[in-house]
């Protein structure tokens, strides 16, 4: 069964640094990839998605996420972090024996003046 | 275009009391899901439903029941309420073009309480 690892619980950053949130994934074929985010308050909302095709993919918001298949991994990457920026975030899995999204347990961005 | 509207926002029930949470959307979307939010644990699905009339069991379904009775509505019932089922609760929704690829559409929440 797909699965997926946040191994960061929560990250403070400075505003204006560099933003790295990793993902790791259980699955056999090519996945299909998410990352969401939750603002304070919020429902979740999309920022990039991963299907096929270039392993580097532009999302909302100034957020890239880089597919590493010999990692199984999926990191969400920004060079300049904002304030606004500070949320939870979410990375994802398609479950491909039904019709389902299986979520990681979340990481909690923390954004310092 | 309101998105995917949830009701009630906020709600305290009593260890056995029963209620029910609407999830409506209108987008016209085929997939409609329920999520709990635990500290620590992510979301969690309940229920989904892959059309009108349908709906299946996910990853934690014990002690809720649904229905989807309409195409734009899905509704989420606890028929006994226990301090477990304490947790924000999302509904989310996706179009019809295959549930694992899609983008899911998440309503704002509903913060629960059971004492």
């Amino acid at each position: 069964a797909q699965s997926v690892t946040q191994p960061d619980i929560h990250i403070t950053v400075s505003e204006g640094a560099s933003l790295e949130l990793r993902c790791n994934y259980s699955y056999g074929a090519t996945p299909y990839l998410f990352w969401y985010v939750q603002s304070p308050g919020q429902g979740l909302q999309l920022l990039l998605k991963y299907f096929s095709g270039d392993t580097l993919v532009q999302g909302i918001k100034g957020f890239e996420a880089e597919f590493k298949r010999s990692q199984s991994s999926f990191n969400l990457r920004k060079p300049s972090v904002h304030w606004s920026d500070a949320a939870e975030y979410f990375c994802a899995v398609g479950d491909t024996g039904g019709f389902k999204t299986i979520f990681g347990a979340g990481t909690r961005l923390f954004v310092k003046a | 275009n309101a998105g995917v509207t949830q009701t009630p926002k906020f709600r305290v029930l009593k260890t056995g009391q029963s209620m029910t949470l609407l999830c409506a959307q209108d987008m016209n979307h085929e997939y409609m899901y329920w999520y709990r939010q635990d500290p620590g644990m992510g979301l969690r699905l309940i229920h989904y439903s892959v059309g009108e009339g349908t709906t299946a069991k996910g990853e934690v379904p014990d002690g809720y029941n649904v229905s989807r009775l309409k195409k734009q509505n899905f509704l989420l019932g606890l028929e006994s309420a226990a301090p477990s089922q304490t947790s924000v609760y999302f509904c989310a929704s996706s179009p019809s073009s295959g549930g694992y690829t899609d983008t899911q559409y998440f309503g704002p929440g509903t913060r629960l309480t059971v004492l």
